[in-house]
């Protein structure tokens, strides 16, 4: 089973510019997750899709940052414009049903570094 | 939102001894759940213990819940270098599959 996809790994830029990260969840998974993560802290969650629709964003800066996931499966998260604290991490994850329901699945995230 | 905290934030131990971790939480949970983090990589779950259990095992790990005192621990028994790594705990609340993590404990195991 392929595990959830991201890119890019790795992204450097300035300040007040613009970044998107994409991820591809795990086959037939309907709950998908981007979090952040901070230098030695753990993953908060940014937004909560469930197929198509967020079922929760109450904590994505919306000034900046904007998430879609279109047709229910791919997903890309945008911010615009970058600060230097959205230096982090940004993990993307996916849920299904059945068995393992409520287990997350991560991907490697992708690693922003704003100057 | 809750969020797990754990404790200790860091241990270090040699090859072949047992490493515990604490977690705590706030309000009521639907299962709380530990996951592993190598570094520079994603996370990896390890184990969910629901509201109604009290122990679980997988493999060299075992997992105790108190929701009266609201806490959890993670025992590695056994350690091996390749367990070094973040351990961070997460509960999840009734009615989503929202997760709250906590800050995680870097655990060293010296060979």
């Amino acid at each position: 089973e392929a595990g959830v996809a991201q890119s890019p790994r790795y992204k450097i830029i300035e300040k007040r510019q613009s970044v998107a990260f994409w991820c591809n969840p795990i086959s037939g998974h309907a709950t998908l997750y981007w979090y952040q993560q901070i230098l030695g802290q753990g993953p908060k969650l940014l937004i909560q899709f469930q197929n198509n629709g967020v079922v929760d964003d109450s904590q994505l800066p919306k000034d900046r940052f904007s998430a879609e996931r279109l047709k229910g499966v791919d997903s890309t998260l945008k911010i615009q414009p970058a600060k230097l604290e959205d230096s982090a991490v940004y993990l993307c994850a996916s849920s299904g049903q059945g068995g393992r329901a409520g287990e997350l699945f991560f991907g490697e995230g992708s690693r922003l570094t704003v100057l | 939102s809750q969020q797990g905290e754990e404790d200790p934030q860091a241990l270090s131990i040699q090859e072949g001894e047992n490493a515990t971790m604490n977690c705590s939480y706030k309000t009521s949970i639907n299962n709380l759940q530990w996951y592993r983090q190598n570094s520079g990589r994603g996370l990896v779950h390890l184990i969910l213990i629901r509201s109604n259990e009290r122990e679980k095992h997988s493999g060299r790990l075992r997992v105790t819940l108190d929701t009266s005192k609201k806490s959890s621990s993670l025992l590695i028994t056994a350690s091996r270098a390749a367990d070094t790594a973040s351990y961070f705990c997460a509960t999840a609340n009734y009615g989503n599959n929202r997760l709250a993590f906590g800050k995680g404990n870097q655990v060293v195991v010296i060979p």
